[in-house]
């Protein structure tokens, strides 16, 4: 099983800022499926980035990944208000075990 | 519009099971390729992928929970349904059904449903 670490844990920041989120797999991700997802409190994950790096329909352009192999990063160019919340990785190369990470919570600072 | 939904109790008891029922619209599970997963998030935690089923009624289980998961389908219904066994209070968590799993991403979510276990 493919083990996915994110870090930081928690990242504060201030709305206007640049952040940079961390997904780092203990395997290669095959073909680069690996994807994002944004969480508010009290709602379900919410698709955010596909294919290591394509916006899911009507994500705004400030949200961006890359990476490739076993180390991949999600950028949101300038934090807004609405961007506060957990963010996850979650490989799904390796079928049928669909792995998570453990999160990054975005604070606002 | 895909939307999907789930449904269920809210309290169980342990060594009980648990049925949760995953009612969807905007798709076809008859169509190729098309399948739904179970995803559970305990609270503040991670969610973790617990089973799928296909199109072609292929099924797949998380290991670690292998022997306690049933996972089936009623095309005609738009239905999927989960079951699982020997209910433990570690088993509290919000359970969401989610269009995608295998080499596929999960582009829909249901709103969750959430699970407590307790005597």
């Amino acid at each position: 099983e493919i083990v996915l670490t994110q870090s930081p844990g928690i990242l504060s920041l201030s709305p206007g800022e640049r952040a940079s989120l961390s997904c780092r797999a203990s395997q290669s991700v095959a073909s680069n499926y690996l994807a994002w997802y944004q969480q508010k409190p009290g709602q379900a994950p919410s698709l955010l980035i596909y294919g290591v790096s394509t916006r899911a329909t009507g994500v705004p352009d400030r949200f961006s990944g890359s990476g490739s192999g076993t180390e991949f990063t999600l950028t949101i160019s300038r934090l807004e208000p609405e961007d506060f919340a957990v963010y996850y990785c979650q490989q799904y190369g390796s079928s049928p075990l669909n792995s998570f990470g453990q999160g990054t919570k975005l604070d606002i600072k | 519009q895909v939307t999907l939904e789930e449904s269920g109790p809210a309290l169980v008891k342990p060594t009980q099971t648990l049925t949760l029922t995953c009612t969807f619209s905007g798709f076809s599970l008859s169509a190729p390729g098309m399948r739904v997963s179970w995803v559970r998030q305990p609270p503040g935690k991670a969610p973790e992928w617990l089973a799928r089923i296909d199109w072609d009624d292929d099924k797949f289980y998380t290991t670690s929970l292998k022997t306690r998961l049933t996972i089936s389908k009623d095309t005609s219904k738009n239905q999927v349904v989960l079951k699982m066994s020997n209910m433990d209070p570690a088993d509290t968590a919000t359970y969401y059904c989610a269009r995608g799993g295998g080499y596929f991403f999960f582009d829909h979510w249901g709103q969750g449903a959430l699970v407590t276990v307790s005597s």
